[in-house]
């Protein structure tokens, strides 16, 4: 069984189209994360939900938005894709942050 | 604010030989301190974590991790690595109060038959 997944894995776009990027866990965690990984593998904190309740929001352009339907899953939704939005993106849950995070696959988005 | 600095972006080794990776980070009040590990072409996996007690900290895969607070260092470490550890290396800090890992820039091993 895969604990926390990510669809799709790949995702190839043209510039100023919109796009979706689902997560899905299944562990019973209660937080949930998109994190960005650029080309030089630096991973950065976007947004944080606890148990649908958006808590972190890491200055990200509002083209950036998250959904949370339930605490099992959280949905990054993209408007207006630029170039400099090509990256991989990691989604993550945890019960509690000192227990560290159970990353997905992460979707691979690369805009042209 | 947190940050955490890793100061070996890319490490070459043979087989065999010894590897330690650096990793500093700032912030003055209690921390969760962990290792993460990205195979190519994969996901991030956990290899270790400081929560409390022994500042020692054995993980999986024959790592282990050190903590020494005076210093505000988590420094990896194995005795010897093999070709399978091939991958990118983050190091990564929670700070007591908050609900976000910070991670380092990772470090780059690769490692030579």
């Amino acid at each position: 069984d895969t604990a926390v997944s990510q669809t799709p894995k790949y995702l190839v776009t043209q510039m100023g189209n919109d796009k979706s990027i689902k997560c899905e866990q299944n562990l019973g965690h209660d937080t949930m994360y998109w994190y960005k990984q650029d080309s030089k593998k630096f991973l950065k904190i976007m947004f944080s939900y606890n148990n649908k309740e958006l808590i972190i929001n890491e200055t990200v352009p509002n083209r950036f938005s998250p959904k949370s339907p339930d605490k099992a899953h959280l949905n990054l939704h993209i408007n207006s894709l630029e170039l400099g939005d090509s990256a991989v993106y990691f989604c993550a849950s945890t019960q509690a942050t000192g227990d560290g995070y159970t990353f997905g696959s992460g979707t691979r988005l690369t805009v042209v | 604010a947190q940050s955490v600095s890793q100061h070996n972006h890319h490490v070459i080794l043979s087989e065999a030989a010894s590897l330690e990776l650096g990793c500093n980070y700032s912030y003055g009040g209690t921390v969760n301190l962990f290792w993460y590990v990205q195979y190519p072409g994969q996901h991030l996996q956990l290899l270790l974590k400081y929560f409390s007690g022994d500042p020692l900290v054995k993980g999986i895969k024959g790592f282990e991790a050190e903590f020494i607070k005076s210093k505000f260092s988590f420094n990896l470490r194995k005795p010897s690595v093999q070709w399978s550890d091939t991958a990118e290396y983050f190091c990564a800090v929670n700070a007591w109060n908050t609900d976000k890992l910070i991670f380092g820039t990772g470090t780059r091993l690769q490692v030579f038959p």
